[in-house]
């Protein structure tokens, strides 16, 4: 199956600093990848949508200026919480698709704290 | 505005019984659904998926799809204490080359040993 990673898994950060983390779709090329938040004991939140070599698609509510992504290559996406508080501390997920499939598989997810 | 609604549970069975998870969707639009499994402090993995009317089998697994009804649920026959987690329902809408993914909120199934 197709295999999406993550990095880092985790990391903890102090208050006002930016973190990137990065999603990579192995062993096929992702046409389309997708970020998620999910809080504990809560659903999963889409937070955008980015094509490859195309600016991010946000959700209502997300802001564009404080997450960044960016989708330079059919195998890898970042997103950049920038100036990063306590609230953002959270499990963000990525995941990935590509025209030869229509389901979307996910990377292991980053825990994110922000002290 | 697009929703897909699973009952929370938690859901609770003895090991060996059948686990009957539940769906519904308001698009009827949607052409694709899957169904994620997620342990805790883990990400989703993908189950099983079905585009058709009817049922789908996959080992312990069965998917049914009720395009009329918009109902979609996962039978998990000979429940084992490993198959506890979150089990997420998602629909999908396919848009410009992209699958993108409707989730509902999940149901915890607990397997009692």
């Amino acid at each position: 199956g197709a295999v999406v990673s993550q990095h880092p898994s985790w990391v903890i950060c102090k208050s006002g600093t930016s973190v990137k983390i990065e999603c990579r779709s192995l062993d096929f090329q992702a046409t389309t990848m997708f970020w998620y938040r999910q809080f504990p004991k809560q659903s999963l939140m889409l937070m955008a949508t980015s094509n490859e070599g195309s600016k991010a698609t946000y959700e209502q509510g997300v802001e564009k200026d404080k997450f960044l992504i960016n989708h330079a290559s059919l195998t890898l996406s970042t997103l950049t919480v920038t100036s990063a508080h306590p609230e953002d501390s959270s499990f963000y997920i990525c995941s990935a698709s590509s025209r030869n499939t229509d389901t979307q598989y996910f990377g292991p997810g980053t825990r994110l704290t922000v002290l | 505005q697009k929703e897909v609604e699973q009952n929370s549970g938690p859901l609770s069975v003895p090991e060996g019984a059948i686990a009957s998870l539940n769906c519904t969707y308001s698009d009827r639009g949607s052409q694709s659904f899957f169904w994620y499994r997620q342990y805790s402090g883990k990400s989703p993995e993908l189950i099983m998926f079905i585009y058709s009317n009817g049922d789908k089998e996959d080992g312990r697994f069965t998917a049914q799809l009720n395009k009329a009804s918009q109902y979609v649920s996962l039978l998990i026959r000979d429940s084992q204490p490993s198959d506890s987690a979150t089990y997420l329902c998602a629909a999908g809408d396919y848009q410009t080359g992209a699958n993108n993914l409707f989730f509902g909120t999940g149901t915890r199934l607990t397997v009692i040993p």
